[in-house]
């Protein structure tokens, strides 16, 4: 079964500096998608960056870029220059492969919070 | 870029009343869509899979009778919460994905529904 870690409940960052969030994953597939999506306090989920399994670099959107380690099953998000707009909760999320309907499994999240 | 809208995005109603939700994909053909559920500083819980004329896919645990899911066309999914009780208050979201073929496709959110039973 597929699963998704994420183990930083909440974590803080100035304004302006970078932050990373952390995100492993198990599965035993060897085709798998890797996905980032914003949840703010509104509740909408944003889509923020995907990386595919077999990518050999690092996905990048703009201040958001994808530290994928496929070895230590790892796919950290980097958010540089961190604004107050990015103050919500992060979701890491894992395509299902298999079938035609992928599926996501996500993790229970990371509350980031920007200070200003 | 894609467009999913979910209506209504609040809904306040009695003990007993059906509710339904609707999400529609504005600008592309969902042929898969997919409902959430989301508790209070919780994850997102997938509930059911739906594809455009067939029956949907509901996960484990989910009430099939409670939860109904139609997927008419490939633009509108809909789930009724069917005589809802005071433990079916969530917040509920909709996602949809295009026809396959891009590997990475991400799944387009709905902005949700926030549903309270009194």
């Amino acid at each position: 079964a597929q699963k998704i870690t994420q183990t930083q409940p909440g974590m803080f960052v100035q304004e302006k500096e970078a932050v990373t969030l952390d995100c492993t994953y198990d599965t035993s597939d060897q085709s798998y998608g890797l996905f980032w999506y914003k949840q703010p306090s509104s509740g909408e989920m944003i889509f923020l960056i995907y990386q595919g399994s077999y990518d050999e670099q690092n996905a990048t959107e703009g201040r958001y870029s994808l530290n994928f380690q496929k070895a230590r099953k790892s796919a950290n998000l980097v958010i540089s220059a961190s604004q107050l707009g990015d103050s919500a909760m992060y979701f890491c999320a894992m395509r299902e492969i298999g079938g035609s309907n992928y599926k996501l499994t996500f993790g229970k999240g990371t509350l980031l919070t920007v200070n200003p | 870029g894609a467009v999913v809208s979910q209506h209504p995005s609040r809904v306040i109603c009695k003990s007993g009343t059906s509710v339904k939700i609707e999400c529609r994909s504005l600008d592309f053909q969902a042929t898969t869509m997919f409902w959430y559920r989301q508790f209070p500083k919780q994850s997102l819980m997938l509930m059911a899979t739906s594809n455009e004329g067939s029956k949907a896919t509901y996960e484990q645990g989910v009430e099939k009778d409670k939860f109904l899911i139609n997927h008419a066309s490939l633009t509108l999914s809909t789930l009724t919460v069917t005589s809802a009780h005071p433990e079916d208050s969530s917040f509920y979201i909709c996602s949809a994905r295009g026809f396959a073929g891009n590997y990475g496709q991400p799944q387009h959110f709905g902005d949700g529904t926030r549903l309270s039973i009194l």
